[in-house]
């Protein structure tokens, strides 16, 4: 069973240029979360999407960064214009809604560098 | 306030032995689930193990095991046995509230090294 699918797995770019980062949940997920990792604000929920609707984008920084979920299969984050303290890692997870709680399950991860 | 508390930035455990990494936790819903994650040097972040705040039991999986201790507000986790591929960063998160609203918050996380 595939897992959550992200790409790219590394992003370099210079500062100003557009970043995209894709993600392709588990087949059957119905939720698909993006987080934000660095070393000093730890786990940061950015937005979250139940059944291609996005629910709570409370987390996104600033209007540089949206996100979109054409599909129950795809989902993009982006960020335009990009800055050197949008580096992170970028995890995409998905999970199910249901009666019982299920686990997020996450991607491996995007490392982006902004120059 | 945070929610999610782990105290220890750092453990040390010898291989074989048994060690507990501390999480407190800061709601005020009745109804609410904390999950524990490994996520070792190569980045990805794995589920563990998880216990509902209405379970009687303490979860179990494996080496893992959590001891929940709701009035103070514990969900301690505990793994038996340690392993060197143990060594990882662990992260303790919650999630609050029931249906569809399923944000989870973090903690700051606890490096384990297992040493041989």
């Amino acid at each position: 069973d595939a897992g959550v699918i992200q790409s790219p797995r590394h992003e370099v770019t210079e500062m100003g240029q557009e970043v995209t980062l894709r993600c392709k949940p588990i087949s059957g997920h119905n939720s698909l979360f993006w987080y934000r990792q660095t070393m000093m604000r730890g786990l940061e929920l950015l937005i979250y999407f139940n059944n291609n609707v996005p629910i709570d984008d409370s987390g996104m920084p600033e209007d540089r960064f949206s996100a979109k979920m054409p599909n129950a299969s795809f989902s993009t984050l982006k960020i335009q214009p990009s800055e050197p303290r949008d580096s992170a890692v970028y995890f995409c997870a998905s999970s199910s809604l249901g009666r019982e709680v299920q686990p997020q399950h996450f991607g491996d991860g995007t490392r982006l560098s902004i120059l | 306030a945070q929610k999610i508390t782990q105290t220890q930035p750092g453990m040390f455990v010898q291989e074989k032995e048994a060690v507990t990494l501390d999480c407190t936790y800061d709601t005020s819903d009745p109804s609410y689930g904390l999950f524990w994650y490994k996520q070792p040097s190569s980045g990805e972040m794995i589920f563990l193990i998880y216990q509902g705040s209405y379970d009687q039991q303490n979860a179990t999986e494996g080496r893992y095991s959590l001891n929940f201790q709701k009035a103070r507000k514990s969900a301690n986790l505990v793994i038996s046995a340690s392993q060197l591929g143990d060594s990882a960063m662990y992260f303790c998160a919650m999630r609050e509230g029931r249906g569809s609203n399923y944000k989870l918050t973090f903690g700051k996380g606890t490096l384990l090294t297992v040493n041989p």
